[in-house]
């Protein structure tokens, strides 16, 4: 069974769309993170949530927003798509808020 | 200065070789020391975590920290070419909710 699963996998959308990635783990794990690798492979954290609740939120334009429709899933939503926006997006999650699994990844392209 | 410094490489070894891949930070904050290997087009998956200076092992894998220099390393003994992979070194301040801060990752190769 997949521990941290994400789709979609490939996400090719034009500049000004809105888009959604979703993600769901089976770890029974209380916190769940996104991150953002660029093209350079830097790895970079978003978000994170913890029991449903919003717990950091780095420097990320507003036009990103997760939600938590549960423990298990944190979707990330994305409006008005830019073309700096292209990058490879991980979801992860984590029990003790130490160790973190993270999920395949979903690459944005935004054309 | 970045909060984690780690040379991308690439760095090349022929197989059977020691490899030896380290990182520096700046924060005394930070509690915590992972290694994560991520191959190319997948997500990085856990090697290594430690929480005290020290080396702890795992099979061909030794992970080793030193809190006063801020200076943390993975070694791998018997290198085989299923270990080439972007392996990226990532710190944490525990305590909360904190995502982990994570160097740039070096590259390595094991050639056959």
């Amino acid at each position: 069974d997949t521990a941290v699963s994400q789709t979609p996998k490939y996400l090719v959308t034009q500049m000004g769309n809105d888009k959604s990635i979703k993600c769901e783990q089976n770890l029974g794990h209380d916190t769940m993170y996104w991150y953002k690798q660029d093209s350079k492979k830097f790895l970079k954290i978003m978000f994170s949530y913890n029991n449903k609740e919003l717990i950091i939120n780095e420097t990320v334009p507003n036009r990103f927003s997760p939600k938590s429709p549960d423990k298990a899933h944190l979707n990330l939503h994305i409006n008005s798509l830019e073309l700096g926006d292209s990058a490879v997006y991980f979801c992860a999650s984590s029990r003790d808020q130490e160790t973190q699994y993270f999920g395949p990844g979903t690459r944005l392209l935004v054309l | 200065q970045k909060e984690v410094e780690q040379d991308p490489g690439p760095l090349s070894v022929p197989e059977g070789a020691i490899v030896s891949l380290n990182c520096t930070y700046s924060n005394s904050a930070f509690q915590y020391f992972m290694w994560y290997r991520q191959y190319s087009r997948k997500g990085p998956e856990l090697l290594m975590y430690t929480y005290s200076s020290g080396n702890k092992e795992d099979g061909r894998f030794t992970a080793q920290v030193d809190k006063s220099s801020k200076y943390i390393s993975l070694f791998i003994r018997d290198s085989q070419p299923s270990d080439s992979a972007t392996y990226l070194c990532a710190i944490g301040k525990g305590g909360g909710a904190d995502g982990l801060t994570f160097g740039k990752g070096t590259h390595l190769i094991i050639q056959p």
